[in-house]
């Protein structure tokens, strides 16, 4: 078993419509926790980041973490075709080592 | 300012012949990671230096595979023969030392290789 699942979908939806991308995890140790954004042929990006549980907004964006549960969320509102890309979570417990998720590759029709 | 730069882009070479990638991290990064992405999948760390040092190497295959980062700054990751399973894109990262767990890394564009 991987330490951190991801669907790699594809995942493909309209323009303006909400987006959830998750991610569970086996690491109880896990503190930190990412998302990256990837366009094709480029590396990835950090789109926001976590520290434990609870959630968190940047613009039409917010990530959730339930420790609990294990498990995360990336919710896009108002998903707009730019935000076409492959989804990767990661996480770290504080030895500067990402784990990452498969990724999920996101489509937004217009 | 300029963000991690990685050279070559592509690569495309015979197995059994040695290559090596180029990584220029980001100013003042004093952490500085090789990740290997194969198609599909997520990053997986090969080797992670603070400054000169190799702090976390565990995933680097040694028989084949080597590192340098010579005076803390750019690094040079080399692969010495190439088989058909090295195929993937290469990616650098670099943060600033003590960074949150490594939260902050940011990543080049990558080299793409491909072994026939």
């Amino acid at each position: 078993q991987k330490e951190v699942e991801q669907d790699p979908g594809p995942l493909s939806v309209p323009e303006g419509a909400i987006v959830s991308l998750n991610c569970t995890y086996s690491n109880s140790a896990f503190q930190y926790f990412m998302w990256y954004r990837q366009y094709s042929r480029k590396g990835p990006e950090l789109l926001m980041y976590t520290y434990s549980s609870g959630n968190k907004e940047d613009g039409r964006f917010t990530a959730q973490v339930d420790k609990s549960s294990k498990y995360i969320s990336l919710f896009i509102r108002d998903s707009q075709p730019s935000d076409s890309a492959t989804y990767l979570c990661a996480m770290s417990w504080g030895a500067q080592k990402l784990v990452f998720g498969q990724g999920t590759r996101l489509t937004i029709n217009p | 300012e300029a963000g991690v730069v990685q050279s070559p882009r592509y690569k495309i070479i015979e197995k059994k012949q040695p290559v090596a990638f180029w990584c220029n991290p980001i100013s003042g990064h004093n952490t500085l990671y090789w990740y290997r992405q194969n198609l599909g999948q997520g990053p997986e760390l090969l080797i992670r230096y603070e400054n000169e040092e190799a702090v976390d190497d565990s995933q680097l295959p040694k028989d084949r595979f080597s590192a340098e980062r010579l005076k803390g700054v750019d690094s040079t990751l080399k692969i010495q023969p190439a088989e058909l399973g090295d195929s993937a894109v290469y990616l650098c990262a670099s943060s600033l030392e003590g960074s949150r767990a490594g939260t902050e890394a940011f990543f080049g564009q990558g080299t793409r290789l491909t072994v026939v």
